[in-house]
């Protein structure tokens, strides 16, 4: 049981390349997240997922699109990178209780 | 609008010593109430939740925590911090918002320990 997993673990692109973020979840939950951490911020919701089929915007979601093809996966893609787009993105599922679970981070760095 | 505050950024303790942590809340409901922590490099693990009932609960790692309405606050303790306890913590409300259970973090608080 893996929980939560991210890949890549680490990326660098220049502006104006595009690029998808993965997340896979082996817990069966329907709600998936996608977060960016920056430094004094906390965390920010991107867009999230209440199921298969089925995407929204959470608080920051220009710039990034997402698909959720299967259950257990939650894809964010960048089309355009911005510098303003460095950060650490972090995917979550969500459990029956209402708590989250987090995956390790992706560390993104746009030059 | 719904909001977290964790008023203290960075805060040193020796080991050994006693904890506290705050966390203040802006809702009009009772939430769901959360305590998350991050060693660096790493994601956010769950220490522990408040959902009803008692307003002291018990997380993993020796933590608790006390959720006071009257003051809006969701405090996390330990008794004896350890050094392997420096981290970021975060405090965050789950409340239904637009058709959906969301989180709302607090900008964190970073924890030092000194041997």
């Amino acid at each position: 049981n893996a929980g939560v997993t991210q890949t890549p673990k680490f990326r660098v692109l220049k502006t104006g390349q595009s690029m998808t973020l993965l997340c896979a979840q082996d817990m069966n939950h329907e709600y998936m997240y996608w977060y960016r951490q920056d430094p004094g911020m906390g965390l920010r919701l991107i867009h999230y997922s209440v199921g298969e089929g089925t995407t929204a915007k959470g608080e920051v979601p220009d710039g990034y699109n997402v698909s959720r093809l299967k259950k257990q996966n939650f894809l964010l893609g960048l089309e355009s990178a911005a510098p303003s787009q460095t950060s650490v993105y972090f995917c979550a599922s969500r459990g029956l209780a209402y708590e989250q679970y987090f995956g390790p981070g992706t560390r993104l760095t746009v030059t | 609008a719904q909001s977290v505050t964790q008023p203290d950024i960075h805060i040193t303790v020796s080991e050994g010593a006693s904890l506290e942590l705050r966390c203040n809340y802006s809702y009009g409901a009772t939430p769901y109430l959360f305590w998350y922590v991050q060693s660096p490099g790493q994601g956010l693990q769950l220490l522990l939740k408040y959902f009803s009932g008692d307003t002291l609960v018990q997380g993993i790692k020796g933590f608790e925590a006390e959720f006071k309405r009257s003051q809006s606050s969701f405090n996390l303790r330990k008794p004896s911090v350890h050094w392997s306890d420096a981290a970021e913590y975060f405090c965050a409300v789950g409340l239904l918002s637009g058709g959906y259970n969301k989180l709302i973090f607090g900008a964190g608080t970073r924890l030092a320990v000194h041997p």
